[in-house]
């Protein structure tokens, strides 16, 4: 499979834990991005990642959020002492940018979906 | 201000029907692109088209077309002859800069659903 993968695709936490969500974007892909979506909403972006560097991040993105790149491939988002609002589906896209590659289009994957109770 | 609106919020059509999904967008950027995303049941959002906001010609794909609009600021989806395997959320959205930063805005879909 050469798409994007994340995992796990669903956790179920108790408030106040932590939570790590891993993807893996499309292997030749420079930028990834993280996007949340929640129950009849679009997805909102939260983050993203040219190689290893975290360009840009969204309000949205509290200090209980983090996210790396550490290599320029595969990338975490932890989310620290979890509340019920965090429940959501976390999305996970990559894209090829640079020298007129860039078509503007996002890969997705299936996504994570938390559930704190 | 809401970036990209998609007013219905669930459509159902008798399979064969046509139909249309409608998508509205705001942007003060001159240079600017639209999209189409479908999601279905499983979760993953597939890309279906990508419009420049310097190409105004509308674009067919076999069942799908889309009628972009400046004038109108819409950017509007059609299924011709829709199918069972049509049904998902489908989703417009809005970048306005293809290479630095490069926020995606989705509107909040619309939910198709094809009877058989």
């Amino acid at each position: 499979d050469t798409g994007v993968s994340q995992d796990p695709r669903h956790k179920i936490t108790k408030r106040g834990q932590n939570v790590t969500f891993r993807c893996d974007p499309i292997s030749e892909h420079n930028r990834l991005y993280w996007y949340r979506q929640t129950l009849g909403q679009g997805p909102e972006f939260l983050t993203y990642f040219q190689n290893e560097a975290q360009l840009e991040k969204s309000r949205l993105l509290s200090d209980r959020f983090s996210a790396e790149r550490p290599k320029g491939s595969f990338s975490t988002l932890e989310i620290q002492r979890t509340e019920q609002g965090d429940s959501a589906m976390y999305l996970c896209a990559s894209s090829l940018s640079g020298q007129g590659a860039y078509t503007g289009e996002l890969f997705f994957g299936e996504g994570s979906r938390l559930t704190v109770l | 201000a809401q970036k990209v609106t998609q007013a219905q919020t669930e459509i159902s059509v008798v399979e064969k029907e046509d139909v249309t999904l409608d998508c509205v967008y705001e942007t003060r950027d001159t240079t600017y692109y639209l999209f189409w995303y479908k999601q279905p049941p499983s979760g993953e959002l597939v890309f279906l088209i990508r419009r420049n906001s310097f190409d105004e010609q509308n674009e067919i794909s076999g069942r799908y077309s889309w009628n972009f609009q400046k004038s109108t600021s819409s950017f509007n989806f059609t299924i011709t002859a829709s199918q069972v395997v049509d049904s998902a959320v489908y989703f417009c959205a809005l970048s306005e800069a293809l290479d630095t930063g490069n926020q995606f805005y989705f509107g909040t879909g619309t939910s198709l659903t094809v009877i058989p």
